[in-house]
């Protein structure tokens, strides 16, 4: 089945430092990968969507430049966290859809991001 | 504004019964539904993807119906196990680019 790998699973690091968080798909092509967060006890929260070759699509209250996407190709998006703080802390999971019509979403494992 | 909830936050069943979990949208007409599995500090795995125009679809002892008159899904497993405690997450789409989740049902299979 279609593989979502993302890296690294987990993250701690002081206040005040970027992290990337990198998400391939394995074995297919993603025009569109999506970004999520999720706090303990709670569905997932649609941060953005990045499209492959242009510019990512923020949710409404997701700062751009806090949390940079970049999609460079049909199998990569990376989400940087740019000057993390504590409240930054979260369980952060990239879903990729293959390019064909009406397929579900694949999702990573996850990061946990701790920021101390 | 679109809306899709899942309807308890938690359910017990015994090993072997058929636990019967359920996703309601509102405001919105979904193309398709898909159900996922979330373990504890893991990313969700897709399960079951239902179009809009099916009454129902089956794998192994999964079984996920679409109801558009009532707006519902229900997803079934029967004869369940321990192993199948998670917590399921409905999710709709519509568009290309439109997905909702609900926030989940945790299900406890008690042996």
């Amino acid at each position: 089945g279609a593989v979502v790998s993302q890296h690294p699973s987990r993250v701690i690091c002081k206040s005040g430092t970027s992290v990337k968080i990198e998400c391939r798909s394995l074995d297919f092509q993603a025009t569109t990968m999506f970004w999520y967060r999720q706090f303990p006890k709670q569905s997932l929260m649609l941060m953005a969507t990045s499209n492959e070759g242009s510019k990512a699509t923020y949710e409404q209250g997701v700062e751009k430049d806090k949390f940079l996407i970049n999609h460079a190709s049909l199998t990569l998006s990376t989400l940087t966290v740019t000057s993390a703080h504590p409240e930054d802390s979260s369980f952060y999971i990239c879903s990729a859809r293959p390019s064909t019509a009406n397929q579900p979403q694949h999702f990573g494992d996850g990061t946990r991001l701790s920021i101390l | 504004s679109q809306k899709i909830e899942q309807n308890s936050e938690a359910l017990n069943i015994q090993e072997g019964k058929t636990a019967t979990l359920t996703c309601n949208y509102t405001n919105y007409s979904p193309a398709y539904l898909q159900w996922y599995r979330q373990d504890p500090g893991r990313g969700p795995v897709f399960l079951l993807l239902i179009r809009e125009n099916e009454k129902e679809k089956r794998k192994e002892r999964l079984k996920v119906t679409f109801d558009t008159t009532l707006k519902q899904s229900l997803f079934h497993i029967t004869a369940s196990q321990p192993a199948d405690s998670a917590t399921y997450l409905c999710a709709s789409h519509r568009g290309s680019n439109q997905f909702y989740f609900g926030t989940g049902t945790s299900l406890t299979v008690i042996p």
